[in-house]
């Protein structure tokens, strides 16, 4: 059972444009949702996170969006450059458990400059 | 501040062998966790651990995969008599004390059983 879906799972832009990707849970006791970045050959870099009490995030160019009744959140990723090549990963846990992780299966997102 | 260190950065082992990742977290962290990337895929949680504890060991395969975090040294994910579908990216991730949901990975060990 997926408890996170993730969408698109890959996407062109080209550079200045909006990168969106969507993710949905199903676990209503999740209650941190990060987004991760990871370049190939690397791990995952932890670039911004959001808890279900808030419904908007900003940092620089990313934004995450989060609808609670609907149990989505998307990241929007501004100007998207070329160096913001690389797959994104959402993820979910439920605090005061074992802090698992829960990851969507990843977008890979290519700037085309 | 260094940061999750993991090694080997790759792996090869034949069927049959034995692995051993090794995992260190970074300073003041004293939370590991271990994920699984198989190709085209997100990570998969399989076990994680706290000094000398096993906390949550529900992602992990009941026959040939171990985990350790001792008082000193590395945390160790062990997998013995491994087999094709062992090849992956193990990734190893600590959180600090009070801020367990911010977990900083390693840069992975690649394995690969030929």
């Amino acid at each position: 059972q997926q408890q996170v879906k993730q969408s698109p799972q890959s996407l062109i832009v080209q550079k200045g444009g909006i990168s969106i990707i969507n993710c949905a849970y199903e676990n209503t006791a999740f209650d941190y949702f990060p987004w991760y970045q990871q370049f190939p050959g690397k791990g995952p870099a932890l670039l911004i996170a959001i808890r279900p009490d808030v419904s908007e995030k900003k940092e620089g160019r990313f934004t995450i969006s989060f609808n609670k009744s609907a149990k989505q959140f998307s990241l929007h990723i501004m100007d998207s450059q070329p160096g913001d090549s690389a797959t994104y990963f959402c993820a979910a846990l439920t605090q005061g458990g074992s802090e698992k992780l829960v990851f969507g299966k990843g977008m890979k997102l290519t700037v085309n400059p | 501040n260094a940061g999750v260190m993991q090694n080997p950065r790759h792996l090869v082992r034949r069927r049959g062998q034995e692995a051993r990742l090794r995992c260190s977290p970074m300073k003041g962290h004293s939370h590991v966790y271990w994920y699984r990337q198989l190709p085209e895929e997100g990570l998969k949680f399989m076990v994680y651990l706290q000094k000398e504890n096993i906390i949550d060991e529900s992602g992990m395969p009941k026959e040939r995969f171990s985990a350790e975090f001792p008082k000193e040294g590395p945390s160790i994910l062990r997998i013995q008599q491994v087999v094709r579908g062992d090849s992956a990216a193990y990734f190893c991730a600590s959180s600090p004390n009070g801020q367990l949901y911010e977990q900083y990975f390693g840069p992975g060990t690649r394995l690969t059983v030929t």
